[in-house]
């Protein structure tokens, strides 16, 4: 299986700040990475699919680079709607394996 | 659009089975595969398998083999998870994710406690 290694586990940013979350995958996995906001209580929200390419309806502040095996979503001026914990989901093989999350809280 | 409506929560006792479903509407519920996943505090999310609504062709994480049988029912545009011989670890979020995970189902708990 490949394991998907995301850094920080826990991240304290303010307002306006431009944070930056990892995901590093055992082996190369191409482009084939999303990214995910998940809310406490609700299902996962889908950001970024294929690495960089942002889904529609999702602000311009996210976004997302990286191919092969590391990988980094981007949010560029952070809001406080933004509190949630982020994932990585790898879906280059099977299994599917996701990331260990990101918790993002405001400072 | 594209909507998974999940089953509601349920507490089952060990040894026991439960059978979780997702209603989809919006798309072409043949079209797109849908993928099961599991949600435990502390441990992430594990992805349980896959089915091809189209011709019933599966797919599972080897861990789960023996644990979860997805089906699906052209039908009525539903999936089903069914999840036997629960232990506590089954204790979980268990939610449906349609394709390329693009939409997500609310999430369905289930709880195993006797």
């Amino acid at each position: 299986d490949i394991q998907m290694t995301q850094s920080p586990s826990f991240l304290s940013a303010s307002v306006g700040d431009r944070v930056t979350i990892n995901c590093k995958a055992s082996q190369n996995i191409n482009r084939y990475l999303n990214w995910y906001q998940q809310k406490l209580g609700e299902a996962p929200k889908l950001l970024i699919y294929n690495a960089n390419s942002l889904q529609t309806g999702i602000p311009s502040r996210f976004s997302g680079s990286g191919s092969g095996t590391d990988f980094t979503l981007t949010i560029s001026s952070l809001q406080p709607e933004d509190v949630a914990t982020y994932f990585c989901l790898q879906h280059n093989s099977w299994p599917r394996t996701f990331g260990g999350g990101t918790k993002l809280e405001l400072k | 659009q594209v909507q998974l409506q999940q089953s509601g929560a349920e507490l089952v006792k060990p040894g026991s089975s439960v059978k979780i479903s997702c209603k989809a509407s919006g798309y072409t519920f043949t079209s797109y595969d849908m993928h099961w996943i599991k949600q435990q505090p502390g441990n992430g999310l594990e992805w349980i398998g896959w089915i091809y609504p189209g011709n019933g062709n599966t797919k599972y994480n080897q861990k789960f083999n023996g644990k979860a049988t997805l089906t699906a029912d052209k039908s009525s545009s539903t999936a089903y998870m069914q999840l036997s011989s629960l232990t506590s670890e089954d204790s979980a979020v268990y939610f449906c994710a349609r394709g390329v995970m693009d939409a997500w189902g609310q999430g369905a708990s289930v709880t195993v406690s006797s």
